[in-house]
């Protein structure tokens, strides 16, 4: 079973800084698969990223993600205050396994 | 607008049972698959169970296997999970997700109904 592993565990950043986020997969994933989500508190998750790199629907572009094999980013290229979150990556091909979340809080 | 809204959440005794229930609007229910994801307070996502667009798979995660059953009517747009024996740690609050496509990723979520497990 495949195993993802997010890193950091938490981000302190402030607004306008650019955030870099890491997940890792125990074994080869399809890029096809790779997603990203966004959860605030309180809130249902929401999908960011899917196919590794393409954005959802209404997902502005200051939300990126990129990566293949077994390593994964996902990048904010200027965190608003909204983006203050925690972002979960998930491999959905024949497993539905989320990583663990990482938090990025407002320094 | 897509709208998924989960009802049925609420306090029950370890041993007991609980059924969910998800009903959909604006999409067409009946071609796509729908999944329960639950999430532990203060915890991460745990993927619980999976159903294909037309009920004739199903998918369950080892940790409710052989307790929770998932389901639909497509002639009424809603997705159910019958929980059977819970446990403590199945205290979560429950989202029912709707797939893109059988391998797709999840691309509506519901607000979630928490289920308290306690005695």
């Amino acid at each position: 079973e495949i195993v993802l592993t997010q890193s950091p565990g938490t981000l302190s950043l402030s607004p306008g800084e650019r955030a870099t986020l890491s997940c890792r997969a125990s074994q080869y994933v399809r890029s096809g698969y790779l997603a990203w989500y966004q959860q605030k508190p309180g809130q249902a998750p929401r999908l960011l990223i899917y196919g590794a790199s393409s954005r959802a629907t209404g997902i502005p572009d200051r939300f990126s993600g990129s990566g293949s094999g077994t390593d994964f980013t996902l990048a904010i290229s200027r965190l608003e205050p909204e983006d203050f979150a925690v972002y979960y990556c998930q491999y959905h091909y024949n497993s539905r396994a989320f990583g663990q979340g990482t938090k990025v809080e407002i320094k | 607008e897509v709208q998924l809204l989960e009802s049925g959440g609420g306090l029950v005794q370890p041993g007991g049972s609980l059924r969910l229930s998800c009903a959909a609007s604006g999409f067409t229910f009946r071609n796509y698959p729908m999944s329960w994801v639950r999430q532990a307070p203060g915890k991460g996502l745990e993927w619980v169970t999976a159903i294909s667009e037309d009920a004739s798979s199903t998918f369950h995660a080892d940790s409710v296997k052989g307790r929770f059953t998932i389901s639909r009517d497509n002639s009424k747009n809603t997705l159910y999970l019958q929980m059977s024996s819970l446990r403590v740690d199945d205290t979560a609050v429950y989202f029912c997700a709707k797939r893109d496509s059988s391998m797709g990723p999840f691309d509506q979520w519901g607000q979630g109904a928490l289920v308290t497990v306690s005695s």
